[in-house]
């Protein structure tokens, strides 16, 4: 069975500082990934996702990923954190199949300091 | 183009009655995903709907139903409310063309069990 797991479910940076997120998966085959943001009181946005071809996945916001299949890991950065950026973030997983469901982390809420 | 709508924003019920909540797709979207996010907690897979059928379901009791239409909108049913149902109610749509279907989230209903 598929699972996420996400390390910190509260991570404070300093504005202007690195933005790291931590994403590790489990899955019998490597799934497509995803990360969504969640504003307060909002629904989820796609930051980013990786499916196939290069590992290094870029997405909205100046957010970027990385897919290290020998560490079943999918971390999120940003080199430099906005006052904006303070949201839950989750980490998500799906199986190669057409339709199977998406199984989402615990999430990460971001906090950033001015 | 409108994104993934859904109604109401909230809702409160008394436990043991009936909800019903409604998502319209993003348009040119066939396929519909309901979640449940309890507080503090990432997204929970209810069950997914294409052509008009439940195609998958996720670990949800029966009083948890749900139907699509022929315009793809959807609505999700939940009998016999309990407070543990208190939660935002999510929506996303996809278009199921078999490979990398992203699914694009509503803002979401809040619903509280009292």
């Amino acid at each position: 069975a598929q699972s996420v797991t996400q390390l910190g479910s509260h991570v404070s940076v300093s504005e202007g500082a690195l933005v790291l997120l931590r994403c590790n998966y489990s899955s019998s085959v490597p799934p497509y990934l995803f990360w969504y943001v969640q504003y307060p009181n909002q629904g989820l946005q796609l930051l980013l996702k990786y499916t196939t071809g290069a590992t290094l996945v870029k997405g909205i916001n100046g957010f970027e990923a990385e897919f290290k299949k020998s560490e079943t890991s999918f971390h999120l950065t940003k080199p430099s954190a906005h006052m904006s950026d303070a949201a839950e973030y989750f980490c998500a997983v799906r199986h190669k199949t057409s339709y199977d469901k998406v199984i989402f982390g615990p999430g990460t809420s971001l906090s950033v300091i001015p | 183009d409108a994104g993934v709508t859904q109604s109401p924003t909230h809702l409160i019920k008394t436990r043991g009655q009936q909800v019903t909540l409604r998502c319209s797709p993003k348009s040119g979207h066939d396929t519909v995903s309901w979640y449940q996010q309890a507080l503090g907690q990432g997204p929970q897979f209810i069950f997914q709907y294409y052509e008009e059928e439940e195609r998958q379901r996720g670990n949800f009791p029966d009083r948890f139903s749900g139907h699509q239409f022929p315009n793809y909108s959807s609505e999700l049913n939940v009998n016999a409310l309990l407070l543990g149902d208190s939660a935002l109610y999510l929506c996303a749509s996809s278009f199921a063309t078999g490979v990398t279907d992203t699914q694009y989230f509503g803002p979401g209903t809040r619903l509280t069990v009292l």
